[in-house]
């Protein structure tokens, strides 16, 4: 089956550093991938989608500047959190869709981000 | 927009009963797809089951089964002979093909033994 990664799995990082999170698709070409984040208890909320070669989309209220997003291949997106604050604490979780068009989406282990 | 509502936010089942998880959502489009999420405790999304909208007959994958009312636009889970694995937060979630998913708010299922 289609297996996505991220990196790192845990991050702790001080408060004012940046951060890359890295999403890969291990076995299939992903044209888009999509970037949730997801706090304790709650759904996941899409921050932004990224297609190869172009910008990232972002949703309403996620402050691209802060959430950087780069998709320089058919089988990686990074999200780098660029001067990050305790409130950034979160879970990410990336997911891709593969090239050949489907519906499906698979998903990645997601990564927590704690900011001390 | 489509939205999506999950409103039980925890449900509970006994060991080997049966156990009927709602979801409703709201769109215009005619063509589109539903999915059940699982989301056990590492956070790794598990696709539990699909079904495509021109689909009439329910998706079934063992022990899960859908029952989709497009009319009403409903998509309940029904897990049967539930077991302590399946305890898990449980996400329906709505796509058409040009956006991301579409999550509800999520339904927690705890299983006793």
């Amino acid at each position: 089956g289609a297996v996505v990664s991220q990196h790192p799995s845990w991050v702790i990082c001080k408060s004012g550093t940046s951060v890359k999170i890295e999403c890969r698709s291990l076995d299939f070409q992903a044209t888009t991938m999509f970037w949730y984040r997801q706090f304790p208890k709650q759904s996941l909320m899409l921050m932004a989608t990224s297609n190869e070669g172009s910008k990232a989309t972002y949703e309403q209220g996620v402050e691209k500047d802060k959430f950087l997003i780069n998709h320089a291949s058919l089988t990686l997106s990074t999200l780098t959190v660029t001067s990050a604050h305790p409130e950034d604490s979160s879970f990410y979780i990336c997911s891709a869709r593969d090239w050949r068009g489907t519906y499906e989406q698979y998903f990645g282990p997601g990564t927590r981000l704690t900011v001390t | 927009a489509q939205t999506v509502t999950q409103s039980q936010p925890e449900m509970s089942v006994q060991e080997a009963e049966t156990v009927t998880l709602s979801c409703t959502y709201d769109t215009s489009e005619s063509d589109y797809y539903l999915f059940w999420y699982k989301q056990p405790p590492s956070r790794q999304m598990i696709l539990v089951i699909r079904q495509e909208a021109y689909k009439q007959q329910n998706a079934t994958e063992n022990r899960f089964s859908v029952n989709f009312q497009k009319a009403a636009k409903s998509f309940s889970l029904k897990i049967s002979d539930s077991q302590l694995g399946d305890a898990a937060m449980y996400f329906c979630a709505f796509y058409t093909g040009r956006r991301a998913l579409t999550f509800g708010s999520g339904t927690r299922l705890q299983v006793q033994p």
